[in-house]
């Protein structure tokens, strides 16, 4: 079967450092993808990994390994506008088109 | 243009209604998506049309009823729902085959059925 969990709820203060984790097991794997969603917004974007190793994009890195199943979301320098559900979604093996997302985890953030 | 969009943003519907949901996006993308999204959950996955064919569908009652008419549009068809089908639809669009390629998804259409 596929299972991806993630934390259900963390905090965090303004200018710190948060790490969301992952963990997946899936029939395979092309990829995974990080989202971020605001209450009653649409996901959006934040990064892509398919090799081992750590991807920076600014205030946020992404890290992955395969051999565990294990990723991670860094955001640095924590704003309010932060406060949001970072959602973990992999692309499972044989088929492009489809993501598996995790549970998700809604952070907030206070000042 | 970069986005995708949904309408309408809000529904309400009874159980014996009809209604549509819309979605467009002028990207280009090749691939397009009907997710539904309860609250505090993640989106799941119902429908994929690639190339404007259905791909994927998980297995969802003959109650959604999907459509796409060409390369822009998705329509999602409703009929006879249940008050438990009450959520956020999520239309989402991607770009190729290319593993790589992220989903861009629009602000959803919040569905109430009554």
């Amino acid at each position: 079967g596929q299972n991806i969990d993630q934390p259900t709820e963390m905090t965090a203060t303004e200018g710190a450092i948060v790490q969301i984790n992952c963990t997946y097991q899936t029939s395979g794997f092309n990829g995974l993808f990080w989202y971020q969603q605001h209450a009653g917004e649409a996901p959006t974007f934040l990064s892509y990994n398919v090799l081992d190793g750590l991807e920076e994009k600014g205030r946020f890195s992404s890290f992955l390994s395969r051999s565990k199943g294990y990723s991670y979301l860094l955001l640095k320098e924590l704003q309010m506008k932060d406060s949001a559900s970072y959602l973990c979604a992999v692309r499972p093996a044989g088929n492009t088109d489809k993501l598996i997302f995790g549970t998700g985890t809604r952070l907030q953030v206070f000042p | 243009d970069t986005e995708v969009t949904q309408t309408p943003k809000h529904l309400v519907m009874g159980m014996t209604n009809k209604k549509s949901l819309k979605c467009e996006q002028h990207m280009g993308h090749r691939a397009m998506y009907w997710y539904k999204q309860k609250a505090k959950k993640p989106p799941e996955l119902m429908f994929v049309y690639s190339y404007e064919k259905l791909s994927i569908n998980e297995s969802v009652p003959s109650r959604f009823s999907p459509e796409c008419p060409n390369s822009s549009l998705l329509n999602l068809h409703l009929h006879a729902l249940q008050p438990e089908d009450s959520a956020l639809y999520l239309c989402a669009s991607s770009q190729g085959l290319a593993i790589h390629n992220e989903q861009f998804f629009g602000p959803g259409t919040r569905l109430t059925v009554l």
